[in-house]
């Protein structure tokens, strides 16, 4: 079945530094839909970034990701880290034919930036 | 105002009991979903709705049961609970169809001792 594998465990930095959390994918569907979600302490995870076309750069919020098929990635970068990104950062797949919407998820990196 | 709304909040119940965890979503969509967060566990797609019409269903045990009587409505029968059934247990909407956005709910965290 599919995987998502993301740095696992708790990344510190300090405030201003960039951030880099990285995920691979492993699916046997050549067009995966891949995300990210971010879970804020005691809120529920939201979207932040979603992608399916290859080499295509996406952004929000200041984030940004690329998709590149070639090493089944989708790393979650950011220049400048803020206190307030302070989370819990989900990497998902979701099969291109999924009947249901079917998200696969990463175990989760916890950020935590400091002043 | 939250648009997922999942009760209760909280929940702790007694190995062997049953409980139901309810889940309402105001968004409009038509496509809902249960989710499972365990600790040390990555976010587990349980089910997937759409139309009150089981979509997908990645659970193996029979002890966990969806029930739809309306279509913003999908609640979760769980029943001879165990202690490795504590969880939170999030619920999820999106329109039906593949690269849709889904929204989660608050979750509920169910503990059984």
């Amino acid at each position: 079945g599919d995987s998502v594998t993301q740095t696992e465990g708790l990344v510190t930095l300090t405030e201003g530094l960039p951030v880099m959390l990285n995920c691979t994918y492993q699916t046997i569907y050549s067009n995966p839909f891949l995300f990210w979600y971010v879970q804020h302490l005691n809120e529920s995870p939201r979207l932040l970034l979603k992608s399916f076309t290859d080499n295509k750069r996406t952004e929000h919020q200041g984030f940004h990701a690329t998709l590149h098929k070639s090493s089944s990635s989708f790393h979650l970068q950011k220049s400048s880290a803020q206190l307030s990104d302070s989370a819990l950062y989900y990497c998902a797949l979701s099969e291109p034919n999924s009947a249901g919407n079917k998200l696969t998820f990463g175990i989760g990196t916890r950020v935590l930036v400091r002043p | 105002d939250p648009k997922i709304i999942q009760k209760p909040k909280y929940l702790v119940a007694v190995t062997g009991s049953e409980k139901i965890l309810i889940c309402e979503q105001y968004l409009g969509h038509n496509a809902m979903y249960w989710y499972r967060q365990s600790a040390k566990k990555p976010l587990e797609f349980m089910f997937s709705y759409s139309y009150q019409k089981l979509m997908d269903n990645q659970t193996a045990s029979s002890r966990f049961q969806p029930q739809s009587s309306k279509k913003n409505h999908l609640d979760l029968q769980i029943t001879a609970l165990k202690p490795d059934d504590s969880a939170t247990y999030f619920c999820a909407s999106s329109q039906f169809g593949t690269n849709t956005e889904v929204f989660f709910g608050k979750g509920t965290r169910l503990t059984v001792v």
